[in-house]
């Protein structure tokens, strides 16, 4: 079975500065791997993803994450955020084989953040 | 614009009254399914469907129903609703080439009382 773990749940942060937000999966094969982003009273918006190919993988608004498969993590970065980054921030994998529940996502129990000026 | 629709956006309901969040895509998606996101859990699933008329249990199934009877509309049935289903609910879509990540409605936040 795979699981998905957000190493934080909260991170507060100051505008301009550099946030890192961990995410580490486990699974025995191969998995696709996202960031969703949901920010207040809205639904989930997809950040970025690993398939395959380059393991560093730039999304919109600037996010970037590694896929590092040694380590099993896909953590998400910015290098500057801004106060309009303030939201809740998913990680998400699922199996690569599709069909079934194989087709299922799955989360992390998210992390908030808290970009303050 | 390519789009997953859930209906109502807010319900306010009271127990055991029988009730129904449609979920519509319009990208022809043969994946769809029903999370539920709670404070502290992330997203569990609750039902998929891999097509027409055809669907499972997700990780959190019971007190739900869905149905697929066509392949753009994914309804989720609540037949007695209870205050443990009071929750934040997502229908989502994707394809089978499984390329683009899911696709997510706006989200129906329902109230059981």
């Amino acid at each position: 079975a795979q699981s998905v773990t957000q190493l934080d749940s909260q991170v507060p942060v100051f505008e301009e500065a550099p946030v890192e937000l961990r995410c580490n999966y486990s699974s025995s094969v191969s998995v696709y791997l996202f960031w969703y982003v949901q920010y207040p009273n809205q639904g989930l918006q997809l950040l970025l993803k690993y398939l395959s190919g380059s393991t560093l993988v730039k999304g919109i608004n600037g996010f970037e994450a590694e896929f590092n498969k040694s380590q099993t993590s896909f953590h998400l970065r910015k290098p500057s955020v801004h106060i309009s980054d303030t939201a809740e921030y998913f990680c998400a994998v699922s199996l690569t084989s599709f069909g079934g529940s194989q087709g299922n996502l799955i989360f992390g129990k998210g992390t908030k953040l808290s970009v303050k000026p | 614009e390519a789009q997953v629709t859930q209906n109502p956006r807010y319900l306010i309901t009271v127990t055991g009254k029988k009730l129904t969040v449609t979920c519509s895509q319009n990208m022809n998606h043969e994946y769809m399914s029903w999370y539920r996101q709670d404070p502290g859990l992330g997203l569990r699933q609750i039902y998929y469907s891999m097509n027409v008329e055809v669907t499972d249990k997700g990780d959190v199934p019971e007190g739900y129903k869905v149905s697929r009877k066509e392949k753009r509309n994914f309804p989720l049935i609540l037949e007695s609703p209870s205050p443990n289903q009071t929750s934040l609910y997502f229908c989502a879509s994707i394809s089978a080439g499984h390329s683009n990540g899911y696709t997510f409605g706006s989200g129906t936040r329902l109230t059981v009382v």
